[in-house]
């Protein structure tokens, strides 16, 4: 079965600084990958998605994300985090049997100090 | 465009209370999705739909069940509410395409006390 594991719970960085989410994912093929970000009280927003090619992926709002089969990972970075970055993020694999379901990590809540 | 609309956006159930979560989309999408998510936990698949009459179990379908009658509507039944149902309920869509992303609502606090 496939999973997707996010190993920190929460990350404090200040504003301005830069900033790395960790992502691995258990998938046997080629996987699809997506980055959300959830503001409180909110729905969850795409961030980025993966599915082939160019392995470093651009977003919305500054982020980027690198695919790298070798470690099974899915990083999400940004240069330099603004106070209205601090949301939670989660990390997710696309499933393209019976149907296409996508499978979520449990989410990095990011919070941004001035 | 309104996207994926959720109601109630907040509900108190008592324990072996029954009640629907209603979710519409006005994207003419055919795969839709209910999730619940707890602290620590992420999402978790509930059920979902690849199209009209057809549903098909997730991750965590117990004490639920889902109807798809409309390409547009995906209604959650809760029947016999517990304690443990007791989370925050999202509704998403896509479109057919497996390299479209997930559209959600704003969510559906549910407590059952």
């Amino acid at each position: 079965a496939q999973s997707v594991t996010q190993p920190d719970i929460h990350i404090t960085v200040s504003e301005g600084a830069s900033l790395e989410l960790r992502c691995n994912y258990s998938y046997g093929a080629t996987p699809y990958l997506f980055w959300y970000v959830q503001s409180p009280g909110q729905g969850l927003q795409l961030l980025l998605k993966y599915f082939s090619g160019d392995t470093l992926v651009q977003g919305i709002k500054g982020f980027e994300a690198e695919f790298k089969r070798s470690q099974s990972s899915f990083n999400l970075r940004k240069p330099s985090v603004h106070w209205s970055d601090a949301a939670e993020y989660f990390c997710a694999v696309g499933e393209a049997t019976g149907g296409f379901k996508t499978i979520f990590g449990a989410g990095t809540r990011l919070f941004v100090k001035a | 465009n309104a996207g994926v609309t959720q109601t109630p956006k907040f509900r108190i159930l008592k324990i072996g209370q029954s009640m629907t979560l209603q979710c519409a989309q006005d994207m003419n999408h055919n795969y839709m999705y209910w999730y619940r998510q707890d602290p620590g936990m992420g999402l978790k698949l509930i059920y979902y739909s690849v199209g009209a009459g057809i549903t098909d179990k997730g991750e965590v379908p117990n004490g639920y069940n889902v109807s798809r009658s409309t390409t547009e509507d995906f209604p959650l039944r809760l029947e016999l509410a517990a304690p443990s149902q007791t989370s925050v309920y999202f509704c998403a869509s896509s479109s057919q395409a497996v390299n479209s992303p997930l559209h959600f609502g704003n969510g559906t606090r549910l407590t059952v006390t």
